[in-house]
């Protein structure tokens, strides 16, 4: 069975505190991973599409990582308004569309 | 008016009510999805349509009834629903391109109350 392990659940940081999030899935097939950030009160926000082991992806503080196994999402330097839940999803050798999520990390950055 | 908007934001209805939930895309996507969100649980996939046919149904109870009238449109009809349905409906959209998984984009959901 498809799934989706994050880790770790919550994540404290200081503001400048670099540190990183973990993806962990089991999937047959992985045709791609997604990273998505979400606001308390909001919907999803596309981050990143990974397709392929040893793919990396960058936006502003953010770069994300995949190999056979997890991938990671490093935060260089974060700031408080990086606090989100960030969710991990990968879509798997089913063509209907299908994304299988993690439970998610709730990161706060403090000042 | 960009993106994925799904109304109403907030509904609370009475387990013997019937409601529906609307989400409109203007991506110019052609699949569209609905997921639910539930606390501390994974977002869990219900439906999928891809060009306004249904290809994906995740075993949801027949109480929700989804309708896609068009690739833009995307409603999801609710009767007779449980305290345990109260979660976030969260709706996406995304491209159907080639063979590689196209990032779906979400809406701000509707939060669901059952009395």
């Amino acid at each position: 069975e498809d799934q989706v392990t994050q880790s770790p659940e919550a994540l404290r940081l200081q503001e400048g505190e670099s540190s990183s999030l973990n993806c962990s899935y089991t999937v047959s097939g992985l045709r791609g991973l997604f990273w998505y950030r979400q606001d308390p009160g909001k919907g999803p926000e596309f981050l990143f599409t990974l397709y392929s082991a040893g793919e990396e992806k960058e936006k502003e503080r953010l770069k994300a990582t995949l190999t056979k196994k997890e991938s990671f999402l490093h935060i260089t330097a974060p700031k408080p308004e990086d606090s989100a839940t960030y969710l991990c999803a990968v879509s798997g050798s089913s063509n209907t569309g299908k994304l299988i999520f993690g439970q998610g990390t709730t990161l706060q950055v403090k000042p | 008016e960009t993106g994925v908007t799904q109304t109403p934001r907030h509904l609370v209805m009475g387990m013997t009510n019937k409601k529906s939930l609307k989400c409109e895309q203007h991506l110019g996507h052609n699949a569209m999805y609905w997921y639910k969100q539930s606390a501390k649980k994974p977002l869990e996939l219900m439906f999928v349509y891809n060009f306004k046919e249904q290809t994906e149904n995740n075993s949801v109870p027949s109480r929700f009834s989804p309708e896609c009238p068009n690739s833009s449109h995307l409603f999801l009809h609710l009767h007779t629903l449980q305290p345990e349905d109260s979660a976030l409906y969260l709706c996406a959209s995304s491209r159907v391109q080639g063979a590689l998984p196209q990032p779906q984009h979400f809406g701000d959901g509707t939060r669901l109350s059952i009395l």
